[in-house]
């Protein structure tokens, strides 16, 4: 079965400050990978979806980036954050075979 | 244009009774209906599902049915535990030809309280 692994769980940065979230998926080949942010009081936003290395499709313009070095690897950036980048971010994978994703444990930014 | 609505922010029962949470969709095109449930801090874990075809999909105390023509669906919660206590999430796509799904949309979520 798949398995995502996000880290850090908890990340406190200034404004102004870089950011990287990494995201690894175990137990499948070339998946669809996707971020997710959670703001507060409002759903699930698809910010960026990656359909192969090196391929990624955002959804939203935003202050955020997206790369694939590796098949089982995505990898969300900032070069400077906003407090508005704040939120709860999600990797998720595309279930083989079966709708839906699964969802990594999640990484809260707290922008300050 | 938001395309999978959940219009209750929150709903509250009691323990042993019945928990039913909705979720509209404007887009046609979805074939492929799921609920999320998610706790504080944590990711979002698949509940339940149905595809267009079907009317009702039942897994032990979870039920989703799924109105076509009215574009609309709900989960049902019978009986309610308090460890149900969570935000849902209600998430649509269309399914591709290797019958994965394309980009889910997910709703606000709704979040159940269920008071023992």
């Amino acid at each position: 079965s798949q398995t995502i692994h996000q880290w850090p769980a908890t990340l406190v940065q200034p404004v102004g400050s870089p950011l990287s979230l990494e995201c690894t998926v175990e137990g499948t080949s070339n998946p669809n990978l996707y971020w997710y942010r959670q703001a507060a009081g409002r759903g699930l936003q698809l910010l960026f979806y990656s359909v192969g290395i090196g391929q990624i499709s955002s959804e939203v313009p935003q202050n955020l980036s997206a790369s694939r070095p590796q098949d089982r690897q995505f990898i969300l950036s900032s070069k400077k954050l906003l407090l508005s980048d704040s939120g709860f971010y999600l990797c998720a994978c595309q279930r083989r075979g079966r709708g839906g994703y699964t969802f990594g444990s999640g990484t809260r930014l707290t922008v300050v | 244009d938001q395309q999978v609505k959940q219009n209750s922010p929150s709903l509250s029962v009691q323990e042993g009774r019945i928990s039913i949470l909705n979720c509209d969709y404007t887009n046609s095109m979805f074939d492929y209906f799921l609920w999320y449930k998610k706790y504080p801090a944590e990711g979002p874990t698949f509940l339940i599902s149905i595809s267009s075809i079907k009317d009702k999909n039942e897994d032990g105390r979870f039920t989703v049915f799924l109105n076509k023509s009215a574009k609309h669906l709900s989960l049902h919660i019978v009986p309610s535990q308090p460890g149900d206590s969570a935000v849902y999430f209600c998430a649509a796509s269309t399914l591709n030809a290797q019958g994965g799904s394309e980009k889910l949309v997910f709703g606000k979520g709704t979040k159940l309280t269920v008071n023992p």
